[in-house]
Formats: structure tokens, sequence, C-alpha cells
């Protein structure tokens, strides 16, 4: 089977910094995408990871470990807008689709 | 705008009713995917068509039958559903081979489905 995991829920204030972490089983594994969801949205990608270390795009920023089968978004100078839920994704075993996490949600406040 | 349009956005249905959701994408992508997202459920994979064949039916109850007709058109056709199947239905679309590097999928806004 695969799986991933990652926590719910993170709250945060407007500035600050938020690691929001993800661990996978997988049979197969390619890579690891993050995606955006705002309510009521579609989820929109953020970021992919198919070799360890740390991927940078403006203030989102995403790290891989295969040895340790693990991955974290990180999220610097948080704004209101970047309250959301954030999903781990990763490609199934024939690299046909993608399976999610059940997502975190991030409530950003002032 | 995504480049992934569905319709409707929000349908309500009886159980005995028929009716379907369409999905179009402009991004010139060859494989198209429903998902199925319920509250305090991941997104859960249904189906998969890859240069308009069927590759991947995720255990899906027989009262979703999907369709597509060419690589820019999908479609859920739905008959006789249970309110527990009210839920958000995601399109989207991507290249083939999403072991290959960066290759992404994109997503449409969804559709509401209430099911009464």
């Amino acid at each position: 089977g695969q799986s991933l995991e990652q926590p719910s829920e993170v709250t945060a204030v407007e500035g600050a910094i938020v690691q929001i972490n993800c661990t996978y089983q997988t049979s197969g594994f390619y890579g690891l995408s993050w995606y955006q969801q705002h309510d009521g949205g579609a989820p929109t990608f953020l970021s992919y990871n198919a070799l360890d270390g740390l991927e940078e795009t403006g203030r989102f920023s995403s790290f891989l470990s295969r040895s340790d089968s693990y991955g974290y978004l990180l999220l610097q100078e948080l704004q209101m807008k970047d309250s959301a839920s954030y999903f781990c994704a990763a490609p199934n075993q024939a690299g046909t689709a993608l399976i999610f996490g059940k997502g975190t949600t991030l409530s950003v406040s002032s | 705008e995504t480049g992934v349009t569905q319709t409707p956005r929000h349908l309500v249905m009886g159980m005995t009713n028929k009716k379907s959701l369409k999905c179009e994408q402009h991004l010139g992508h060859n494989a198209m995917y429903w998902y199925k997202q319920s509250a305090k459920k991941p997104l859960e994979l249904m189906f998969v068509y890859s240069l308009e064949e069927r590759v991947e039916n995720n255990s899906v109850p027989s009262r979703f039958s999907p369709e597509c007709p060419n690589s820019s058109h999908l479609f859920l056709h739905l008959h006789t559903l249970q309110p527990e199947d009210s839920a958000l239905y995601l399109c989207a679309s991507s290249r083939p081979g999403l072991g290959d590097s960066g290759n992404t999928i994109y997503f449409g806004e969804g559709s509401w489905l209430t099911v009464v």
C-alpha cells in the first residue's frame, strides 16, 4: 500500500515561519509534491522534490530526505492569505496518478 | 483560471436521478483524472485516463461511470447515488507519466455534489 501522513492542523501568526511535515510509505518512490488549496478553490501545485535537499521558491521551500521517507514544506514570512490546506502527494507505484495525504489546515492570525 | 474547467459547479440530485459532471482541459495534456474530496478524508483517486484509455479504476462503485471521448474532455456519469456520495468531485489533467521529474497535475475548481 501507499500512504502519506501529515498533521491535520497548524496555527501561526503573521510574519512567523511554519513547517508542515510529511512522512510517506510507498512501494516505489519518484518524488514528493506539495499542493495548496484555499476554501472553495482548486488544489494548486506549489513544489516538487525528486532528490534529497531543499528547493526554494520565494517564501516557500520544500525539503526531501529519501532515506528517512520524510519531507516538509516551509512557509516563511506568513501572510493571512497563506491560510489554506496544504497537501503532500506522491505518484503511485505505476506512476499513473498522485496519491495525497489528508492535508494540513494552516490558520494564520494577525 | 487553471486551464481545467468543470461544470456544473454545484449539483443537487435525488437518489434516483441520472446526471453527469463534465470536465474540459485546455492545456494540451493527455492524462485526465477524477478525484473525490469529502470532509475529513484525503483526496481520493477515482479514475485515471491516459491517452483516452482508462488505466486506473480505484475500486469505485459502478454507480459512477467515467467517459473520456477525447484527450480534452472527461465525464463522470452518476446514477442511483447515495447521500454518502455527497462530496467535491475534482477533475485534473497532466502529461502522462507522473514518475517523470517535475510532471504535475492541474486541478479544476471542482463540482460540489449533494445527494438528497
